[in-house]
């Protein structure tokens, strides 16, 4: 069966500091990789996706995320945060002829000044 | 703003009794997904309905049900609801399956007391 870790609950950057959010699957094939982010009494918004191809995709906010066979991670990256940043973020993994997403506990992000 | 809506917001009852959810998806998407938030359990996939069909059941309660009507609406039913049945609860949706990729609405936040 599928399963998504996010090892980090919680982490605080100051911003304008690089971000890193790490993010591990076990699925015996290549899964559809996705980050969403949560905000504050939000729904959750789609920032990027990997379904084949280029492991290095491009997402909203100037987010991007690699995808790493061998290590089984998605981790998702930003150069710089901002304060608007803040929020939880979650990783998910979908399969072929699944009809939905397992999700990771997620990891909150806290910007501090 | 996803396209998805989901009213009510806010949702406060009392225990034993029953409420309906309701999820409108984007135009044109003809899957509903319906996520359950908590503390405890985080995100987790309840039911998936395509096209009016129930296409796939998770992690829901025998005393939870839903439907999706030709409209392609959908409504979830909670019925006896106990305390550990406050939560989140997400409503998605997507254009097809199987690849997930999905877009949610704001939630409705059920309390029961």
């Amino acid at each position: 069966a599928q399963s998504v870790t996010q090892p980090d609950i919680h982490i605080t950057v100051s911003e304008g500091a690089s971000l890193e959010l790490r993010c591990n699957y076990s699925y015996g094939a290549t899964p559809y990789l996705f980050w969403y982010v949560q905000s504050p009494g939000q729904g959750l918004q789609l920032l990027l996706k990997y379904f084949s191809g280029d492991t290095l995709v491009q997402g909203i906010k100037g987010f991007e995320a690699e995808f790493k066979r061998s290590q089984s991670s998605f981790n998702l990256r930003k150069p710089s945060v901002h304060w608007s940043d803040a929020a939880e973020y979650f990783c998910a993994v979908g399969r072929t002829g699944a009809n939905n997403l397992f999700f990771g506990t997620g990891t909150r992000l806290t910007v501090i000044p | 703003d996803s396209g998805v809506t989901q009213t009510p917001k806010h949702l406060i009852t009392a225990t034993g009794q029953r409420v309906t959810l309701r999820c409108s998806p984007r135009s044109g998407d003809l899957s509903v997904y319906w996520y359950q938030q908590s503390l405890d359990q985080g995100l987790q996939f309840l039911i998936h309905y395509y096209n009016g069909e129930e296409r796939a059941k998770g992690n829901i309660l025998e005393r939870f049900s839903a439907q999706q009507f030709p409209d392609l609406h959908s409504e979830l039913n909670l019925s006896s609801l106990e305390l550990g049945d406050s939560a989140l609860y997400f409503c998605a949706s997507s254009v097809g399956e199987p690849r997930g990729e999905a877009f949610f609405g704001q939630g409705t936040r059920l309390t029961v007391v």
